[in-house]
C-alpha cells in the first residue's frame, strides 16, 4: 500500500531536548515536505527537499532542522524544542515539483507534539 | 506573495442540505488550485483539482469550478452526509514556488 508513514503520532516532551520526528514513504517520490498545521493558519511549509540531498527552507523554518539521505526519509529535527513548536505536524510527498504543479500530495496521519 | 483565504468556521448543517465553503486565493500567474479533506485523526486527503480557468474538479459528489475573474474556487456539494463531516482546505501551487499554499481550513458537521 502507498504510504507515508510518520512517527510518533503523538509525543510529550519538555523545553531543550531534542527530537526527531521520523517521515518514510514508499513510492519512490522525489518531493517532500514538512508543514505544520496551527489553528487559524492552515498548513505552514517548514522545510522541503527537491530530492536526495537537496533541501531548502520554506516559511517558518526556524528551530528546525532535515535531512534527506536517502530517498525515502525525510526527518525533522528538533534541536532544542520550545513551547512555540507545539503543533501538528504532517508530512507529505508526490512523485516530483514542477512549479504550477497539478500533482496531489500525499500526506502523513500527522505527528501531535506538546513541548512544555 | 500567494495566499488563500477560506470561509470562518465552524459550519454546521442538517443531512441533505446544500454546501457551499467559500475559497478565493491571490496568486501571480496561473496557479493549480486544490481542495484537501482532512477527517479526524487522519493525514490530508485530495479531494477534487483544478489547472486552469474555468475548469471544474469533482469528486465524491463534491465541485469546484477555477474562476479566474473573481480569483475563487468555491466548494459546493448538492446534499451533505453525516459522513462528509471533517476539515476542508483550500490550497494553491503558483508557478516557480516548492509548496503548496493553504487557507485556514473550515470544520464542517454535519447533523442527522
Amino acid at each position: 500500500e502507498a504510504q507515508v508513514t510518520q512517527n510518533p503520532r503523538y509525543l510529550i516532551t519538555v523545553t531543550g531536548k531534542k527530537l526527531t520526528v521520523t517521515c518514510s514513504q514508499n513510492m519512490n517520490h522525489e518531493y517532500m515536505s514538512w508543514y505544520r498545521q496551527d489553528p487559524g493558519l492552515g498548513l505552514r511549509q517548514i522545510y522541503y527537499s527537491m530530492n536526495v540531498e537537496v533541501t531548502d527552507k520554506g516559511d517558518v523554518p526556524e528551530g528546525y532542522k532535515v535531512s534527506r539521505k536517502e530517498k525515502r526519509n525525510f526527518p525533522l529535527i528538533l534541536e532544542s524544542p520550545s513551547p512555540n513548536q507545539t503543533s501538528l505536524y504532517f508530512c507529505a510527498s508526490s512523485p516530483t515539483w514542477q512549479g504550477g504543479s497539478n500533482q496531489p500530495q500525499h500526506f502523513g496521519d500527522g505527528t501531535r507534539l506538546s513541548i512544555l | 506573495g500567494d495566499s488563500v483565504t477560506q470561509m470562518e468556521g465552524p459550519v454546521t448543517l442538517s443531512e441533505e442540505a446544500f454546501l457551499t465553503i467559500n475559497c478565493t486565493y491571490t496568486a501571480t500567474g496561473y496557479p493549480s488550485l486544490f481542495w484537501y479533506v482532512q477527517y479526524p485523526g487522519e493525514g490530508l486527503q485530495l479531494l477534487l483539482k483544478a489547472t486552469k480557468a474555468d475548469d471544474k474538479g469533482s469528486n465524491k459528489g463534491f465541485e469546484a469550478t477555477y474562476r479566474k475573474e473573481t480569483t475563487s474556487f468555491h466548494l459546493e456539494k448538492g446534499s451533505v452526509q453525516v459522513s462528509d463531516s471533517a476539515v476542508y482546505f483550500c490550497a494553491l501551487s503558483g508557478r516557480g514556488a516548492q509548496k503548496l499554499v493553504f487557507g485556514q481550513g473550515t470544520r464542517l458537521t454535519i447533523n442527522p
